[in-house]
């Protein structure tokens, strides 16, 4: 199975609001309601922002957001902070495996 | 509060074998099902492997079948990945995490390198 596919870099100003793509396949994305995302600072171990596709855990922002459409699911970030600039990663569930996108650099200009 | 804690990288030859382990504490260990994520140097996450609560379920990522074992002790609440036959796109830092749907607890990562 290929790896999800995601956009290498996306930027922003602080205040705005910024959209990650992540496509997959209906063996994956589009047929699952099991879409993660994790934001990871250099050298770092990811941390979990979303699952479930819109879920947010304890303690992340609710700037974080998640959304689903067909095969594509997204991540928007709003009122963008110098912070959030990092690496993020999607994520979906594929039956007996987990299949991850090649990451997004967010850069906060 | 969830740890997990890897051990066991390092420098190997291609063609040789590795053993990680995964020490968990903090939360009900036998609920959980525990995974290896793997990203190699300046690349996205491979997830790895995943192993059941109980053990008995066991799922691999194409790319590591036949040549990596996963398996877990309860009783000393650790994960172990063997790794053989290794191969140079092998080398990355492994995170081992809690659950295979989702990642919700990661460890701090441990460096393997497979370099001749």
């Amino acid at each position: 199975q290929s790896a999800l596919t995601q956009p290498r870099s996306v930027s922003g100003s602080p205040g705005q609001s910024i959209t990650i793509s992540c496509t997959g396949t209906s063996s994956d994305v589009g047929g699952y309601h099991y879409v993660s995302w994790y934001q990871q600072y250099l050298g770092k171990a990811p941390k979990l922002i979303i699952y479930d596709v819109t879920k947010r855990p304890s303690g992340v922002p609710d700037r974080f957001s998640g959304s689903k459409s067909g095969n594509t699911a997204s991540l928007t970030i709003s009122g963008l902070q110098a912070e959030d600039e990092a690496e993020y990663h999607c994520c979906s569930y594929a039956g007996s495996s987990t299949l991850f996108g090649g990451g997004t650099k967010l850069t906060v200009l | 509060e969830v740890q997990l804690v890897e051990s066991g990288g390092g420098l190997v030859q291609p063609g040789g074998s590795l053993r990680l382990s995964c020490a968990a504490s903090g939360f009900t260990f036998t609920n959980y099902a525990i995974s290896w994520v793997r990203q190699a140097p300046g690349k996205g996450l491979e997830w790895v492997s995943a192993i059941g609560g109980s053990g008995a379920v066991t799922y691999y990522a194409e790319s590591v079948k036949g040549r990596f074992t996963i398996s877990r002790d309860n009783s000393k609440n650790t994960v172990y990945l063997q790794m053989n036959s290794l191969r140079t796109e092998d080398t990355a830092t492994y995170y081992c995490a809690t659950r295979m749907v989702y990642f919700d607890y990661w460890g701090q990562g441990t460096l393997v390198t497979v370099s001749s």
